[in-house]
């Protein structure tokens, strides 16, 4: 069964630092990879997803991810942090894409001044 | 377009009630996925239809828990009885055909069972 792990249950930023949130995952074939992020109050969000094909993928509001296949990983990245991004982010596999998504514990993201 | 619509977003009830929660989804979405959001547990999912049909239920906790579709614009999550344990915040989603397009979600229902 596939599963996902975000071994950071909080991180704190400072303002206009870069970013870089964990995601490793498990599952047996080439997964459907997905970043999500919840600010309070809300529902999900999608920022990216990864299907097939270049292995850094490009997202909403300034935010990338890229998948290393090797290392069973799909980080969440962004060079610089802004007072908007603290939420919830949450990284999600499917093994037919966005029916059945396995999502992760999350991170909360904090951003100090 | 609202995008995904659930009601109520709060409910308080006590342990031995029936709970209804209900969701619209995107207009033109023919797929619905209840998700389930606990401290414990983290986000699950519960149930999803596509084109109104129930195609993997197999998240559904127990039979105290019933899920239904009646038509394109409107679908159900009815817990009956409700345990404390039940609290938590529950999410509708949609998507507009199969795995490959964007599911959307709703705000959720915080459920509060006492």
């Amino acid at each position: 069964a596939q599963s996902v792990t975000q071994p950071d249950i909080h991180i704190t930023v400072s303002e206009g630092a870069s970013l870089e949130l964990r995601c490793n995952y498990s599952y047996g074939a080439t997964p459907y990879l997905f970043w999500y992020v919840q600010s309070p109050g809300q529902g999900l969000q999608l920022l990216l997803k990864y299907f097939s094909g270049d292995t850094l993928v490009q997202g909403i509001k300034g935010f990338e991810a890229e998948f290393k296949r090797s290392q069973s990983s799909f980080n969440l990245r962004k060079p610089s942090v802004h007072w908007s991004d603290a939420a919830e982010y949450f990284c999600a596999v499917g093994p037919t894409g966005f029916q059945k998504l396995v999502f992760g514990t999350g991170t909360r993201l904090l951003v100090s001044p | 377009d609202a995008g995904v619509i659930q009601s109520p977003r709060h409910e308080v009830t006590e342990m031995g009630q029936e709970v209804t929660l209900r969701c619209k989804p995107i207009s033109g979405h023919n797929s619905l996925f209840w998700y389930r959001q606990t401290m414990m547990r983290g986000l699950e999912l519960l149930i999803y239809f596509n084109n109104n049909v129930p195609i993997d239920d197999s998240g559904m906790p127990e039979d105290r828990f019933s899920a239904k579709m009646p038509n394109a614009s409107f679908s159900t999550l009815k817990i009956q009885p409700s345990e404390p344990r039940d609290s938590a915040v529950y999410f509708c989603a949609s998507s507009q055909g199969q795995g490959n397009t964007e599911a959307f979600f709703g705000q959720g229902t915080r459920l509060t069972v006492v």
